[in-house]
C-alpha cells in the first residue's frame, strides 16, 4: 500500500499567519492517465470530514482562497495562508491513485 | 442539492452480520462511481470500498476483503455494503461518499457500527 506521510502532526499556528503542511507518498502519484490524485480534506471538531483540494491543486466549491495545494510527484503541501479561527481541526492527505487508497496521519490545526 | 443518507448502523455483537445503505438524492446516482469509508473512533480515515457507477466493478480494503460486498441498485439510487463477520476493529462511523477523485464529490453524515459483546 501507499504510505503517505504528513508533517508536523501538530501544528500551533497564530491568527493571521500562515500555515504549511506537508504530505509525502511512498511513491509517485501520477496516474496512467496523466493526473496526480492527491487530495486534502479537514476535519473540524465533531464534524465529518470535507475535502478541500482534489487533484493536487484544485480547490473545492465554496473553499476559502486562503487554501491552496502545491505539489507534484511524491511532495505535496497544503497551504493557508492567514489562519482563522474556523481552520481549528485535522488535516488529511490522500491520494487516490492506486487501489487502496490511502490517507496521511492527519495534521492537528489549533490555535497559538 | 445532493445529498447521501446512511442507514443501518448499530451494535452488532462479534461475527454478526450488519447492512448498511445510502440513499442518494440530487445528482445522477447511476453515472457516479461511489464509495464507503469509515473512521474508527479517535482514529483516522479508512478508504474500505469502491463500486464503479454501473456496479461492474469493485474494490475492497485487504481488511474487509472476503467479508465485506459493496453493491448498488441504481434504479433506487441506493448504495449498500453488506458488512458480515463483523470485529471489534471494524467499529467505526461507515461514511458513503461519490466521486471521490473528481471535482464533484459529496460526502454523507456517516453511520455508526459499533461491534462488541
Amino acid at each position: 500500500d501507499v504510505v503517505m506521510t504528513q508533517s508536523p502532526l501538530s501544528l500551533p499556528v497564530t491568527l493571521g499567519q500562515p500555515a504549511s503542511i506537508s504530505c509525502r507518498s511512498s511513491q509517485s502519484l501520477v496516474y496512467s492517465d496523466g493526473n496526480t490524485y492527491l487530495n486534502w480534506f479537514q476535519q473540524r471538531p465533531g464534524q465529518s470530514p470535507r475535502r478541500l483540494i482534489y487533484k493536487v491543486s484544485n480547490r473545492d466549491s465554496g473553499v476559502p482562497e486562503r487554501f491552496s495545494g502545491s505539489g507534484s510527484g511524491t511532495d505535496f503541501t497544503l497551504k493557508i495562508s492567514r489562519v482563522e479561527a474556523e481552520d481549528v481541526g485535522v488535516y488529511y492527505c490522500m491520494q487516490g491513485t492506486h487501489w487502496p487508497w490511502t490517507f496521511g496521519q492527519g495534521t492537528k490545526l489549533e490555535i497559538k | 442539492e445532493v445529498q447521501l443518507l446512511e442507514s443501518g448502523g448499530g451494535l452488532v455483537q462479534p461475527g454478526g452480520s450488519l447492512r448498511l445503505s445510502c440513499a442518494a438524492s440530487g445528482f445522477t446516482f447511476s453515472s457516479s462511481a461511489m464509495s464507503w469509508g469509515r473512521q474508527a473512533p479517535g482514529k483516522g480515515l479508512e478508504w474500505v470500498s469502491v463500486i464503479t457507477a454501473s456496479g461492474a466493478n469493485t474494490f475492497y480494503a485487504d481488511s474487509v476483503k472476503g467479508r465485506f460486498t459493496i453493491s448498488r441498485d441504481n434504479s433506487k439510487n441506493t448504495l449498500f455494503v453488506q458488512m458480515n463477520s463483523l470485529r471489534a476493529d471494524d467499529t467505526a462511523v461507515y461514511y458513503c461518499a461519490k466521486e471521490v477523485l473528481a471535482a464533484d464529490m459529496e460526502w454523507g453524515q456517516g453511520t455508526l457500527v459499533t461491534v462488541s459483546s
